[in-house]
């Protein structure tokens, strides 16, 4: 049974303070994504890694960044948290074409 | 990129009423087609896919099809019952690449 794991399922933080989200996934899966899923706008991919040192970016990177250092884990990382990165952000590993969605974070910038 | 469109944003129906869900994409290149189910507070979840080279695929109370001409594919939900309640979300894509989410339909059925 696949398992994703994110570090915190509710967040909430301060204008300006730089945000870990972490995902770890236990099956050896080399795709990984970061999404952030907006009422009536969907699942947009903020970024994605086919395998560790890689990333790509997605359709939404602004104001974000990851890191792959190994392969189990996908860091997403706010430099500089706004308002506007309120959201729920879903991490996936990927094997063949599933995609394995992890429980999300709620993330809350005040 | 790809854009998906989906329709309706909310559904409502009568346990075991049908619910057809719709999706049109724009990238001809897209060639996969999963269908991933989230219910209230939970992960999406896959529940079907089709692939360009079949029209339609079948696994029980759900089914879905794919009209390539036309660049759209659609969710059949049959016999509904009250655990179909969730929001379906459609995706396209090329296999191995990045996929491309519709906005989501929040079905709900009302016993």
């Amino acid at each position: 049974d696949v398992k994703v794991t994110q570090s915190s399922r509710y967040l909430v933080k301060r204008t300006g303070e730089k945000v870990f989200l972490e995902c770890v996934q236990d099956m050896d899966h080399e795709n990984m994504f970061w999404y952030r899923q907006d009422p009536g706008l969907g699942l947009r991919l903020i970024y994605f890694s086919y395998d560790v040192k890689m990333k790509e970016k997605g359709d939404i990177p602004e104001g974000y960044s990851v890191s792959r250092e190994k392969k189990e884990r996908f860091s997403l990382i706010l430099e500089s948290a706004s308002t506007n990165q309120t959201s729920m952000y879903l991490c996936a590993s990927r094997y063949t074409d599933t995609q394995y969605f992890g429980p999300g974070t709620r993330l809350t910038v005040l | 990129g790809e854009n998906v469109e989906q329709h309706p944003s909310t559904l409502s129906v009568q346990e075991g009423d049908s619910a057809v869900i719709k999706c049109t994409y724009s990238d001809s290149a897209s060639n996969y087609f999963p269908w991933y189910k989230q219910e209230l507070g939970k992960r999406p979840q896959l529940i079907i896919d089709i692939r360009s080279n079949v029209g339609e695929k079948k696994d029980q109370r759900i089914a879905v099809t794919l009209n390539k001409t036309a660049k759209h594919f659609s969710l059949h939900i049959t016999e509904t019952q009250p655990e179909d309640s969730a929001v379906y979300f459609c995706a396209a894509g090329i296999t191995g690449n990045q996929f491309y989410f519709g906005t989501g339909t929040s079905l709900t059925v009302i016993p």
